[in-house]
Formats: C-alpha cells, structure tokens, sequence
C-alpha cells in the first residue's frame, strides 16, 4: 500500500447523493488506475489515465467519471446514475511504462 | 480480446505442503505477467512478475511462479504452506504494447494447521 493513499476507508453515501473518492501517489508515477472490486469478485476498471489531463474510459465506467489535473491526484466521483455502487473502490498507479501496477488500501463505499 | 483465466475459485492445502494456483491467459503477443495477493479490506499487494528472460520467477514471502509460453500459464508456487498464506490471490496481464492490466477472478487460498 506504501505511496499510494485513498480517503476515505469507508463512505457512507445515501441513494441521488454523488460522493467524490480520493487517491494520491507519491511515487511520481505518470498513470493511475480506478478498479470496483465486489464481494467474492474480481477487479473490474472503471477508468484510467495515462498521463496528466487525459484519461480513459475502462469496461464499466457508466455511472462514474474521473478528473486528473494533477500528476499525483486522480479522484473518482461516483455519481446519482451509477445503480449499484456499494462496493470496494481501488486506486492504482504505474510507470508509464506499465512494468508493475502498485494499490492503495481502497475504499469501501455503501449506499444506505 | 485479452483474458485472463484463474480456473479454482478456491484451493485448500494443509500447512507445510506445496501449494500451486493456476493461471492462464489469452493476450496477444509477449505480455507482462504478474501475482498480487490481497487480505481481508485491503489493496492488493505486488509478489512477483515476469517481464522476459528465466521462466521461473521468484517473489516475496517465498512464493515463486513458472511462466509456461506454450500453454500460455503462469502458475504460482510455494514449496511449504503457511496459515498466513491464506489469502485471495490474483493473476494478472499486461499487453507489452499496450498499459492495461487485465486481472483473473481470484483464487481464495486457504492453508489449514
């Protein structure tokens, strides 16, 4: 988990609330990654980014969208039109080279 | 399209025997292979990877992984079980081309005393 850091760890959201999920490195990787894990589940992207100011659209990123303005930062906004966000919410990051991918902690979102 | 397959949903093994989950993965050309491990709440955690070169890879916490191209695996190893080796286990891809990482559906590891 070392340089990578997601706030908060557990985030309570009511149904039509938009909640916004942190993720900072500080291991001056140039891409960054956005993962829902579900129970018993594996990892399912929601959205990268490979350099500053451009990202991408992953395999379920209805319901979601992501800002990078900044290298270290790549926060994840879980909006109103997601339908079932309770889950586990992953951040990663990596060189651009892609040799590995490091993971923060997660955060672990439920929607009462 | 890039896959990756972890076929046991769970594997049990008795403590100080040698364990092996699978992996094997549909990627095009030579692609980037790695295992992560992950306990209860918590990020996964890096254990080893193979880029090129020897096939069999070693990692952390004694664990190892044999990359095998022509049945396209990369199978994790370790010699003897411990209790605290139990875990979700992750097998993952990356196209050397391209920087998406591609991950199996995880292996709950559970070693007995």
């Amino acid at each position: 988990d070392g340089g990578i850091t997601q706030s908060p760890k557990y985030l309570f959201r009511k149904e039509g609330q938009n909640v916004t999920l942190s993720c900072e490195q500080n291991l001056n990787h140039d891409a960054m990654y956005w993962y829902r894990q579900d129970p018993g589940q594996g990892l399912r992207l929601i959205y990268y980014s490979q350099i500053v100011n451009d990202f991408q659209k992953g395999d379920i990123a209805e319901g979601y969208s992501v800002s990078r303005e900044k290298k270290e930062s790549f926060p994840l906004t879980v909006t109103s039109a997601q339908k079932n966000p309770t889950a586990f919410y992953l951040c990663a990051s990596s060189t651009y080279q892609g040799d590995t991918q490091y993971f923060g902690p997660g955060t672990r979102l439920t929607v009462l | 399209a890039q896959s990756v397959a972890q076929p046991e949903d769970q594997v049990n093994v008795a403590e100080g025997n040698p364990l092996t989950v699978k992996c094997t993965y549909s990627v095009s050309g030579n692609p980037y292979l790695f295992w992560y491990v992950q306990y209860p709440n918590r990020g996964l955690q890096f254990l080893l990877k193979y880029i090129t070169g020897d096939n069999l890879v070693k990692g952390s916490y004694g664990f190892e992984a044999e990359f095998n191209k022509s049945q396209t695996s990369f199978h994790l190893k370790k010699p003897s079980a411990l209790v605290s080796d139990s875990a979700l286990y992750f097998c993952a891809v990356r196209p050397y081309n391209f920087n998406k990482f591609y991950f199996g559906s995880g292996t709950k590891l559970n070693v007995k005393p």
